[in-house]
């Protein structure tokens, strides 16, 4: 099956800095990218969409000059916390897929953010 | 707006058991419906996807229905054992403001005891 990678999986900051996180589909070309967030013992909450060469479309409520993402190419999505704060310490996770309808989105491992 | 419902939030049943768990969700034009596992700390692992012209999958143990019009959906699983401990998270594939998205519920947290 496809393979999703995301890079780090785990990562500690000092509040105030901006992170870094990649999304990357390994064998295949992934169209649309998404990115989700989960805290402790909640479900999944999707935060934004991401289209290649294109801008991200944000949830509602998500802040889109905090949580900047970058889809530059068919294989490889950013996601930047910037100016981390500790409520941003979740558990970040992306998915890919090929398409634009019902196909199947493939989720990376997940990146744990903890910021002091 | 698509809202996804798991119930029950926790289960414990001892090895062998069948059990079943429950999905509902608002919106009934839906791409899709997956269940996911997710052990804790880690990421997904996709079970079963159920298209939205299907009424159920089967893998193994595992065997998820479909009723699209009533917005319901069930995963049972046969001859329960610990290492299906894990989370199992329903989500739908639905239109929304970017083109469709994946819309989870909250899970179901099963503890299988030996």
């Amino acid at each position: 099956g496809a393979v999703v990678s995301q890079h780090p999986s785990w990562v500690i900051c000092k509040s105030g800095t901006s992170v870094k996180i990649e999304c990357r589909s390994l064998d295949f070309q992934a169209t649309t990218m998404f990115w989700y967030r989960q805290f402790p013992k909640q479900s999944l909450m999707l935060m934004a969409t991401s289209n290649e060469g294109s801008k991200a479309t944000y949830e509602q409520g998500v802040e889109k000059d905090k949580f900047l993402i970058n889809h530059a190419s068919l294989t490889l999505s950013t996601l930047t916390v910037t100016s981390a704060h500790p409520e941003d310490s979740s558990f970040y996770i992306c998915s890919a897929r090929f398409g634009s309808g019902g196909e199947t989105q493939y989720f990376g491992p997940g990146t744990r953010l903890l910021v002091l | 707006k698509q809202e996804v419902t798991q119930i029950p939030a926790a289960l414990s049943v001892p090895e062998g058991e069948n059990l079943v768990l429950n999905c509902s969700f608002t919106d009934s034009a839906i791409y899709n419906l997956q269940w996911f596992r997710q052990d804790p700390g880690k990421g997904l692992t996709s079970l079963l996807l159920i298209q939205s012209s299907q009424r159920e999958q089967t893998s193994g143990r595992l065997n998820a229905s479909l009723d699209k019009s009533s917005g319901r959906s069930t995963l049972y699983i046969a001859a329960s054992q610990p290492g299906d401990s894990a989370t199992y998270l329903c989500a739908v594939t639905s239109a929304n403001q970017a083109g469709t998205a994946l819309i989870f519920g909250k899970g179901t947290t099963l503890s299988v005891s030996s």
